[in-house]
């Protein structure tokens, strides 16, 4: 079945360690990316990519990194600078511009 | 101003009724619109995608945009129960990126 993962489901990390998040799908989509969400609120963009070997900064991409070598993955790295990592993150990819969004399950990140 | 706004709730309506649910943006050559359905501790799932003014139903759900007025709304018709979650608008402009609203929480009471 077609469609995209994130792993692992549920994510613990001490303060001050970087973690990289997986996502990867099989849906043949051109376009990934990463969104960040804290209780009670929306989604928050954190890194975008489009095309292999190219991305862009979404509206809170500090203390995060991504890389895009193929088009099926996009992982993310929470790094020690981000001051407050502790959230879910969902990976979402599209097929072209314009065309919706489908998410993986999310991975929930504790950082204590 | 938010880029997407809505009203966090939580909108109470009977089992049913009429959900309505609104959203503004801001961004006037915003192309494309979403709404979606979060359910507590999951990922979103795609309920419609609207793209021109006017319009658009699929069984219950009719999502309605007047891009002039920078407004998109979703109407629930016979709300269930099981609609009871949080609803979130999306909007996608020419640069790709899809901002979300907040969400509105929606509680359909038996």
């Amino acid at each position: 079945d077609g469609g995209i993962t994130q792993s692992p489901k549920y994510l613990f990390r001490k303060e001050g360690q970087n973690v990289t998040l997986s996502c990867e799908q099989n849906l043949n989509h051109d376009a990934m990316y990463w969104y960040r969400q804290d209780p009670g609120q929306g989604l928050r963009l954190i890194y975008y990519s489009q095309i292999v070997n190219d991305f862009q900064k979404g509206d809170i991409a500090e203390g995060y990194s991504v890389s895009r070598e193929k088009k099926e993955s996009f992982p993310l790295t929470v790094t020690s600078a981000q001051k407050n990592p502790t959230a879910f993150y969902l990976c979402a990819s599209s097929s072209t511009g314009g065309s919706p969004l489908h998410f993986g399950n999310g991975t929930r990140l504790t950082v204590t | 101003q938010k880029e997407v706004e809505q009203n966090s709730g939580p909108l109470s309506v009977p089992e049913g009724a009429i959900a309505s649910l609104n959203c503004t943006y801001s961004d006037r050559v915003s192309q494309s619109f979403f709404w979606y359905r979060q359910y507590s501790g999951k990922s979103p799932e795609l309920i419609m995608s609207i793209y021109s003014n006017g319009d658009k139903e699929d069984g219950r759900f009719t999502a309605q945009l007047n891009k002039a007025s920078q407004y998109v709304s979703l109407l629930i018709r016979d709300s269930q129960p099981s609609d009871s979650a949080t609803y979130l608008c999306a909007v996608m402009g020419n640069t790709g990126k899809l901002i979300f609203g907040q969400g509105t929480t929606l509680q359909v009471k038996p």
